[in-house]
């Protein structure tokens, strides 16, 4: 069954300092990858997708992510994290089957930036 | 409207009894999802309605939960009996169409607390 494996349950980091945010998934067949963030008391909202082509992704507000098929990993990574990035970080993983489709969700990475 | 919009934002009731959540989905967005969103756990996917065609109910834990769309548009979510382990955020998302490779637009969510 598709899973999304999320390592990190927390990852406080410094200010400046680069952060990465680690995916795995499981899926035998082509799969959509996604990330998400969900700031304090908001929805959640996209941060960038893996669809095909290119395997380095940037997204918004300077993240960008790698998609690698034979790790199956989608790891999230910033250079220079700010305050503002204080926030709650979803991966999920799309795959279109015959009868349609899922997006499994991972448990979340609640990344929290120190001054 | 400009996004997803869900009400009650939050929503206190006492075990046993039934309550009902409400979705305005973007307009012209085909694609409806309700997920559940509980303390250190990702999105648990529920149901999916995708234009006309028969929801995907797949992910509804119990009897108890039910859901429908009424005119393509505004969906409501249904938890009869509630009980104390149904406490959690309930999310709502809608897409321009049920491809995997779609990106799922949330609303803020319904808080419910069940005592």
């Amino acid at each position: 069954a598709q899973s999304v494996t999320q390592l990190d349950s927390q990852v406080p980091v410094f200010e400046e300092a680069p952060v990465e945010l680690r995916c795995n998934y499981s899926s035998s067949v082509s799969v959509y990858l996604f990330w998400y963030v969900q700031y304090p008391n908001q929805g959640l909202q996209l941060l960038l997708k893996y669809l095909s082509g290119s395997t380095l992704v940037k997204g918004i507000n300077g993240f960008e992510a790698e998609f690698n098929k034979s790790q199956t990993s989608f790891h999230l990574r910033k250079p220079s994290v700010h305050i503002s990035d204080t926030a709650e970080y979803f991966c999920a993983v799309s795959e279109q089957g015959t009868g349609g489709f899922k997006t499994i969700f991972g448990a979340g990475t609640r990344l929290f930036v120190k001054a | 409207g400009a996004g997803v919009s869900q009400s009650p934002s939050n929503k206190v009731t006492e075990k046993g009894k039934d309550v009902e959540l409400r979705c305005d989905p973007i307009s012209g967005h085909t694609a409806l999802y309700w997920y559940r969103q509980s303390l250190g756990q990702g999105l648990e996917f529920l149901i999916y309605f995708q234009g006309n065609s028969a929801p995907d109910k797949s992910g509804l834990p119990s009897d108890r939960f039910s859901a429908e769309r009424t005119g393509g548009s505004v969906s409501t979510l249904t938890i009869q009996r509630t009980q104390q382990e149904d406490s959690a955020v309930y999310l709502c998302a809608s897409s321009q169409a049920g491809e995997a490779y779609n990106e799922q637009f949330f609303g803020p969510g319904t808080r419910l607390t069940v005592l």
